[in-house]
């Protein structure tokens, strides 16, 4: 069972806002990525909210306490997908990834 | 641009070893990144299992240690994972990815992916 929790699904429609929580985050090293059916997963946040280069403004990543959030702006169609948060750990093993959760696009 | 591309046998047999290779093609594997194996099983969450940097310090998911060797084969700009013992839960979709070495454990770039079964 992962030590990070994420809820197993989030729907809005298009134009919407969305934000996905990952709770058990303890430090500022965590990141989200974006997985679209039968695909690898795609960085789209890391170090809590940076984007890589590529990745639209429309995603913004926060933390607080211990919950870190993805934020999904001006939902389009192609965002529905599978978005799991992932964070280091000082624990035995260093990086856990939540459980993940199925964005739906109404 | 970097790519990874994984490739190994797609059955494997109970309480036989695990082995994939991932190559690296648009960059040097030397040059200071660090490189990782991930795997999901079939309708399931994304798992850690293994890192290696560019000087071979390697970190392991605690879970899976006492099976699991990954190494490097710079001459082919390649790395490995080896997996001992399989069982049925070892079935998965395995990727590799590129760590980014700037202490975010975050992984940057990912292979396709490559199904392994582990069955008789």
């Amino acid at each position: 069972q992962s030590a990070l929790t994420q809820p197993p699904s989030v729907s809005g429609s298009p134009g919407q806002s969305v934000t996905v929580s990952c709770t058990g985050i303890t430090n500022d090293r965590v990141s989200w990525y974006q997985q679209p059916p039968g695909t690898a997963p795609k960085l789209m946040i890391y170090g809590v909210s940076n984007r890589p280069s590529g990745v639209p403004d429309r995603f913004s990543g926060s933390r607080s306490g211990y919950t870190a959030s993805l934020t999904i702006s001006g939902l389009q169609a192609d965002d529905e997908a599978d978005y799991y948060c992932s964070s280091f750990t000082s624990g035995s093993t260093p990086v856990l990834f939540g459980g993940g959760t199925k964005l739906t696009v109404l | 641009q970097v790519q990874l591309q994984e490739s190994g046998p797609g059955l494997v047999r109970p309480a036989e070893t695990l082995s994939l290779t991932c190559t690296v093609s648009g960059d040097s594997i030397s040059n200071g990144f660090y490189w990782a194996w991930i795997r999901q099983p079939p309708g399931e969450g994304l798992e850690w299992i293994t890192t290696i940097n560019h000087i071979g310090t390697t970190y392991y998911n605690s879970s899976l240690r006492s099976r699991v060797t990954i190494s490097v084969i710079a001459a082919k700009n390649q790395y490995s994972l080896s997996l001992t013992s399989v069982t049925a839960a070892d079935t998965a979709v395995y990727y590799c990815a590129r760590q980014l070495d700037s202490g975010y454990w975050a992984f940057d770039i990912w292979g396709r992916g490559t199904m392994v079964t582990v069955s008789s």
